[in-house]
């Protein structure tokens, strides 16, 4: 069946734009995951949805970043005004509930000039 | 804070040989995982350790876990090029372990 689906897979950008990065998870998983992979700071967790229960935000690393999950399906993140360390790849992952192995998407390769 | 170390990060190694890649951990978990990770690709999972003891085995891959130890392993068996990839380790922590700490990963080369 289909995979975790990331869009777009690359994104360029100026410094101080706004950017939207897009997940559509597995169909049928309740638990939807952000996480950030850079040289310097390897695989870092982002934020985490499970159903409608209220989000696991202790990840974002500033006020600068924001993700909602609509309708338990797509998710949205936000980064806002963004910066050169900013610049990572963006990877979503879904489980069909928490705990269970999370299943990643291809990600999507952030670069910030 | 949970921290996890993985070690070597860098391993080259010759098809047919054996080798162990090591993950330690700071803190309390039942949760443990490991994935693999091909160049330009994103993470695949090969296992989830779910408890003090547990062995797990696909191939020439094998996962253990000791939660008093608070160390889990990665043996390879007479390895392949084809397993030429990174490979991390991730540790499940907050309520049902959704949330994963990696470790840095270790970068696996298989030379002829």
């Amino acid at each position: 069946g289909a995979g975790v689906s990331q869009s777009p897979s690359n994104k360029v950008t100026e410094k101080g734009k706004d950017v939207e990065l897009r997940c559509d998870p597995i169909s049928g998983h309740t638990a939807l995951y952000w996480y950030r992979q850079s040289l310097g700071q390897g695989l870092e967790f982002l934020i985490y949805f499970q159903g409608n229960s209220a989000p696991d935000k202790s990840g974002l690393p500033s006020d600068r970043f924001s993700a909602e999950r609509t309708g338990g399906s797509v998710s949205t993140l936000t980064i806002q005004r963004t910066q050169q360390e900013d610049s990572a790849v963006y990877l979503c992952a879904s489980s069909s509930q928490a705990g269970q192995p999370q299943h990643f998407g291809d990600g999507t390769r952030l670069s910030i000039l | 804070e949970l921290k996890v170390e993985q070690n070597p990060l860098f391993l080259s190694m010759q098809e047919g040989k054996n080798y162990t890649i090591y993950c330690n951990y700071s803190t309390t978990s039942d949760r443990l995982y490991w994935y693999r990770q091909d160049p330009g690709k994103s993470l695949e999972s090969l296992f989830v350790l779910l408890s003090n003891g547990a062995v797990k085995q696909e191939g020439r891959l094998m996962a253990s876990l000791d939660t008093k130890a608070r160390l889990s392993t990665l043996h390879i068996t007479a390895a392949v090029h084809d397993l030429s990839a990174t490979y991390f380790c991730a540790v499940g922590s907050g309520g049902s372990n959704y949330k994963l700490t990696f470790g840095k990963g270790t970068l696996l080369t298989v030379n002829p």
